[in-house]
């Protein structure tokens, strides 16, 4: 079936330095979102991606979609402690479904 | 933006009763919804999509008449988890998607069931 895998599932850094996760489809996707969820929340929408090699940015968040439309990153700027959560990656297949696949997330901690 | 109101937040009940989670939107209409699990520290499980005025549509491996779903308007949805037991204990998660705006999916609160 259709998976998204994304890497890495933990990471773990201080405050000031980068963070970039990854997000790989054994199929082509129509369009990548990208969700956070804080610790006992909900998932909460950031971004689209639509277009093949389409980058994004949201002050410190880059959000790049490739050109295969199979995967996407997201790279945080200089973390901040309020950068805290589990990031995931999700998209719709080709052909119209709406069905939302979703990578397995990257925790996200940062040490102040 | 787009809102999704789920009730409740939380709920324990005893098993073998069953428990109805509520899944609203707000200030949209919805034709489609979806009901997710996730268990602690990992993914949303695609349980089923809720389809207005039709049946809605399982996830392979998922019981239909353990996760009863009714989407009777186009602003409700429900899941009824009949005969709980405490493997059904999880955190359930509806979504819903306002296609007049560029808001990706809009998720509900998550309800946390603990069956005991």
């Amino acid at each position: 079936g259709q998976q998204v895998m994304q890497i890495p599932q933990y990471q773990h850094v201080q405050e000031g330095e980068d963070f970039t996760t990854y997000c790989n489809s054994s199929t082509t996707l129509s369009n990548i979102q990208w969700y956070k969820q804080r610790p006992g929340g909900h998932p909460v929408f950031l971004i689209q991606l639509v277009k093949s090699g389409e980058v994004k940015k949201q002050k410190r968040l880059t959000f790049q979609f490739g050109e295969a439309k199979k995967n996407s990153s997201l790279h945080i700027t200089a973390t901040q402690t309020t950068d805290v959560g589990t990031y995931f990656c999700a998209g719709n297949l080709q052909g119209g479904s709406e069905k939302l696949v979703f990578g397995k997330g990257t925790k996200l901690t940062v040490n102040p | 933006g787009a809102v999704v109101s789920q009730h409740p937040s939380w709920v324990i009940c005893k098993s073998g009763t069953s428990v109805k989670i509520e899944c609203r939107s707000l200030d949209f209409q919805a034709t489609t919804m979806f009901w997710y699990r996730q268990f602690p520290k990992q993914s949303l499980m695609l349980m089923a999509t809720s389809n207005e005025g039709s049946k809605a549509t399982y996830e392979q491996g998922v019981e239909k008449d353990k996760f009863l779903i009714n989407h009777a308007s186009l602003t409700l949805s429900t899941l009824t988890v009949t005969s709980a037991h405490p493997e059904d204990s999880s955190f359930y998660i509806c979504s819903a998607r306002d296609w007049r705006a560029y808001y990706g999916y809009t998720f509900g609160s998550g309800t946390r069931l603990t069956v005991v």
